[in-house]
């Protein structure tokens, strides 16, 4: 079993659209979650860090489910530009000096956003 | 600017050849991964290092050496023992600790011609 688990995809949604992707991790010890977006053929770049409480940034809202170990991407009212490959990210270790930290990506979910 | 930096942004190889992937970082990060992304796919951890030289292998390990002689650098070499070693690379940096994300490099091509 991946140690992080995203729903394959793709997504092909209308603009204006609400669209919602989820993610599974199995370390119950992960400390730490994001959402990452990467555009074709591009290095993937931070959309947004998840906070035990969930947060909100604009158009995106990001939950974080730890007793279920799953997070959430929620986009509302999509724009042609949030068409790209949707990554969900964990990372955990390096609490201690000695320990390394690990960051661990899912195989991503590609959503489409079309006219 | 801080950042990290890759280089070449494209290589090729001929088979049976071992080559160096670099990365370098001036961002102060004590962390630093090597990710491997193959057509339509996610990242699979290559190598990992937390301080110099120490590092610890990721999921795909297996024809792949990494050195970390300086905190700024983590080169990959790509060995001949590689047997599909055509793919997106990526580095990435990070503080050690602490909830903080990955920040990454540009990204090298390598082709096996």
């Amino acid at each position: 079993r991946k140690e992080v688990e995203q729903d394959p995809g793709p997504f092909n949604v209308p603009e204006g659209a609400t669209v919602a992707f989820n993610c599974t991790y199995s370390n119950s010890a992960s400390q730490s979650f994001f959402w990452y977006r990467q555009d074709c053929r591009k290095e993937p770049k931070l959309l947004m860090s998840v906070y035990s409480s969930g947060n909100e940034d604009g158009r995106f809202t990001a939950q974080l489910n730890r007793a279920s170990q799953y997070i959430s991407l929620l986009i509302r009212d999509s724009k042609l530009s949030d068409s790209a490959t949707y990554l969900c990210v964990v990372k955990h270790g390096g609490l201690e000096r000695s320990s390394a930290s690990k960051i661990i990506f899912g195989s991503g979910t590609r959503l489409s956003i079309r006219p | 600017d801080g950042g990290i930096t890759q280089s070449p942004k494209y290589l090729f190889r001929k088979e049976g050849q071992n080559v160096t992937l670099s990365c370098e970082q001036n961002l102060n990060h004590d962390a630093m991964y090597w990710y491997r992304q193959d057509p339509g796919q996610g990242l699979r951890l290559i190598y990992y290092s937390q301080i110099v030289n120490d590092f610890q292998k990721g999921d795909i390990a297996e024809g792949y050496s990494v050195s970390r002689e300086k905190k700024e650098s983590f080169p990959l070499t790509v060995t001949s023992a590689q047997k599909n070693p055509t793919a997106f690379y990526l580095c990435a940096s990070s503080p050690k600790t602490g909830f903080t994300e990955a920040f990454f490099g540009q990204g090298t091509r390598l082709t096996v011609v």
